[in-house]
Formats: C-alpha cells, structure tokens, sequence
C-alpha cells in the first residue's frame, strides 16, 4: 500500500461528458502529480501541483484541468470525452522534488 | 520523441538466476534516475533509485547501475524470485522539472 488513495478505481461514461478523478496524497506529502497511460504507452505526465500551486505541465489537453485543495487532496477535471481519452489515470505524490514519487492503483477511464 | 527507452518488451529468468533490465537515454540533463515495478490492476511500485552523481546503488537483491557515457541503466536482481514477474519501469527527471519521464516497460518472467 503506497498510502496514496485514488477514487473511482473504475469510471464508464460517453462522449461529451465530463468527470472528475480525485487523489488522495501520502500523508505529509506536498507534491501531487498526474500521469497518464494510454494502451500499449508507458505513463505520459500530465501536471503536478505543490501546496496548492501549479508547478510543471507536460502535453495536458485544455479540456483536462486540475486543482490541489488546502488539505492537499487533488482532483483531475476532464470534460468533453472523446474515445482516445479511454486510459488509466494515475496520481503520485511525494515529500519532495529530490525524492521518490509514491503512486495510486489508478482509476480506469472507459469511454463509450 | 521517446528520451527513455526499454528496447526488451519482455525478459524470461530462471528463479534464483539474475535478471538484467535495461534503459537507454537520450537527454543528458537528466540527472535522476529510478525503477518502478508494476503489478496488474496495481499502481507503479517505487523500488530504487540513483543519482547522476553515482554510477551503482544497491538495496538488497537490487542494484541499479548508471553509465552515464553510454546514458544507459540497469537493474540488476540477484536472486530473482517467482514474486518479481511484474512489468519494470525505468523513468528519468532532470533538476529543471519534476516530472518523469517513463521508459515503456518490460515484462519480466521469472520462471519456478
């Protein structure tokens, strides 16, 4: 168990909706990152946030927003589905920018 | 442009042999380096680390080498156990950012 907790481990919708993914980060840790890993691709980062601030973005479509909360839990808003969006979400987190990032079981994202 | 490569989608080991995993790089920033083990429906698993400054790091059956020369790593597992048959990720950050950057896995077998 990583310790960080990521909600729903499951997620089926359509085209044009919009949900969100919420990560809960190891406790103490300030950093909060998301990947992304489509089929047959490895994890592709997408954000991080520190203390509540953005901090570095990799290719994060602009339907796809994020946020980190005061009490450090994070949320992955992604809206206007398409098909290509279908991929496993992942959320890490970590104590430091030197330090190892803890990851998620993941939430699985189905697109019909 | 893939920076982290695992060019072996697949390693099969006899247990108690050694298992060797390799990752090549093509970005000289990088300056940080790390192994994730990944079993089915579960996150990435932290396993070991290493900074550009070493060459070796070694935490019981694991060792990772770094060739900075040849911007190569590897990890070594001694002895490999039926337990290990996961997929390995390599990944790689440089001090600019903190995001990393995955290598697409390779699957390894560890055979009883």
């Amino acid at each position: 168990d990583s310790g960080v907790t990521q909600t729903p481990k499951h997620l089926i919708t359509a085209t044009g909706q919009r949900v969100t993914l919420r990560c809960s980060p190891r406790s103490g840790d300030l950093s909060v990152y998301w990947y992304q890993q489509s089929l047959d691709q490895g994890l592709q980062f997408l954000i991080q946030y520190y203390n509540g601030e953005e901090r570095a973005k990799g290719n994060i479509l602009e339907r796809f927003s994020a946020q980190q909360f005061p009490d450090l839990h994070s949320e992955l808003n992604l809206s206007s589905l398409e098909l290509g969006d279908s991929a496993l979400y992942f959320c890490a987190s970590s104590t430091g920018s030197n330090q190892p990032q803890h990851f998620g079981d993941g939430t699985r994202l189905s697109i019909l | 442009d893939q920076q982290v490569k695992q060019n072996s989608p697949s390693l099969s080991v006899q247990e108690g042999r050694i298992s060797i995993l390799n990752c090549d790089y093509t970005n000289s920033m990088f300056d940080y380096f790390l192994w994730y083990k990944k079993y089915p429906a579960e996150g990435p698993t932290f396993l070991i680390s290493i900074s550009s400054i070493k060459d070796k790091n070694e935490d019981g059956r694991f060792t990772v080498f770094l060739n900075k020369s040849a911007k190569h790593l590897s990890l070594h597992i001694v002895p490999s156990q039926p337990g290990d048959s996961a997929v390995y990720f390599c990944a790689a950050r440089t001090s600019a950012t903190n995001k990393l950057i995955f290598g697409t896995g390779t699957l390894l077998a560890v055979q009883p």
